[in-house]
C-alpha cells in the first residue's frame, strides 16, 4: 500500500519561490508516476502537472509553464514541486498524488500542503 | 483541453436516500474517467476509475456509469460520512482536467 507524506505549510512573499516535497513509502518512485494538483480557497481541483510514463517526460499544465518544476530524488523516494514568481493567486493547498499502473487516475493522495502568498 | 461540467453544483439529500451526480465531457474521453471524494482537512480519495470500477476498499454503495460523454456517480444509500465534495477527472487526454465539483450536503 502506497503512503504519501507531504511537507509542512509555507508562507511566502509575492515574487518568492516555494518547494513542496512528497515522500513515498510502500512503493518506490520508480514504480509510480507523481502528479501535483492544487485547490485554491473556494475553488475546485486544478491539475498542475505530472509524469507521463509512456514518453518518460513530465508534462506541465500550460498555465504553469515557465514557473513550475517537478523533480524526484529516487534515492529517498521523494518528489518535489517548485513554483516560482509566486503571487497571491497561488495561495492554495497543494497535493501530490500517485499513479500506479496504466491510466492516469490518482490512486493515493497526500494530505496537502498549504502555501500562503502574502505581503 | 477537455472541459468537464458537473451538475448539480450542490445536491441536498437525506441520509439513507440515493444521490446521483453527473459529469459531462466536452468531447469523448472513452471510459477514462475517475471520481474522487474530498473532505476538508483530508486527502482526496479515489472512488471510481475507468468510469465504473470501484477503487480498492470503496463500499459497494458507490457506483459509476457512462453513456457516451455523460458520466454518473451514484451513491445508493447515503451514510453520514458520504457528505463531501465530489470531483470527476478525465485522463484520456493531456492536460488532465477536473470538473468543478459537486457538493453533497445533508438535507
Amino acid at each position: 500500500q502506497v503512503q504519501v507524506v507531504q511537507s509542512g505549510a509555507e508562507v511566502k512573499r509575492p515574487g518568492a519561490s516555494v518547494k513542496v516535497s512528497c515522500k513515498v513509502s510502500g512503493y518506490t518512485l520508480t514504480e509510480l508516476s507523481m502528479h501535483w494538483v492544487r485547490q485554491a480557497p473556494g475553488k475546485g481541483l486544478e491539475w498542475m502537472g505530472g509524469f507521463d510514463p509512456e514518453d518518460g517526460e513530465t508534462i506541465y499544465a500550460q498555465k504553469f509553464q515557465g514557473r513550475i518544476t517537478m523533480t524526484e530524488d529516487t534515492s529517498t523516494d521523494t518528489a518535489y514541486m517548485e513554483l516560482t514568481s509566486l503571487r497571491s493567486e497561488d495561495t492554495a493547498v497543494y497535493y501530490c498524488a500517485t499513479v500506479y499502473g496504466s491510466g492516469n487516475y490518482m490512486d493515493v493522495w497526500g494530505k496537502g500542503t498549504t502555501v500562503t502568498v502574502s505581503s | 483541453e477537455i472541459v468537464l461540467t458537473q451538475s448539480p453544483a450542490t445536491l441536498s439529500v437525506s441520509p439513507g436516500e440515493r444521490a446521483t451526480l453527473s459529469c459531462r465531457a466536452s468531447q469523448s474521453v472513452t471510459s477514462n474517467l475517475a471520481w474522487y471524494q474530498l473532505k476538508r482537512g483530508q486527502a482526496p480519495r479515489l472512488l471510481i476509475y475507468a468510469s465504473s470500477t470501484r477503487a480498492t476498499g470503496i463500499p459497494a454503495r458507490f457506483s459509476g456509469s457512462r453513456s457516451g460523454t455523460e458520466f454518473t456517480l451514484t451513491v445508493s444509500s447515503l451514510e453520514s460520512e458520504d457528505f463531501a465534495v465530489y470531483y470527476c477527472q478525465q485522463y484520456n487526454n493531456w492536460p488532465l482536467t477536473f470538473g468543478q465539483g459537486t457538493r453533497l450536503e445533508i438535507k
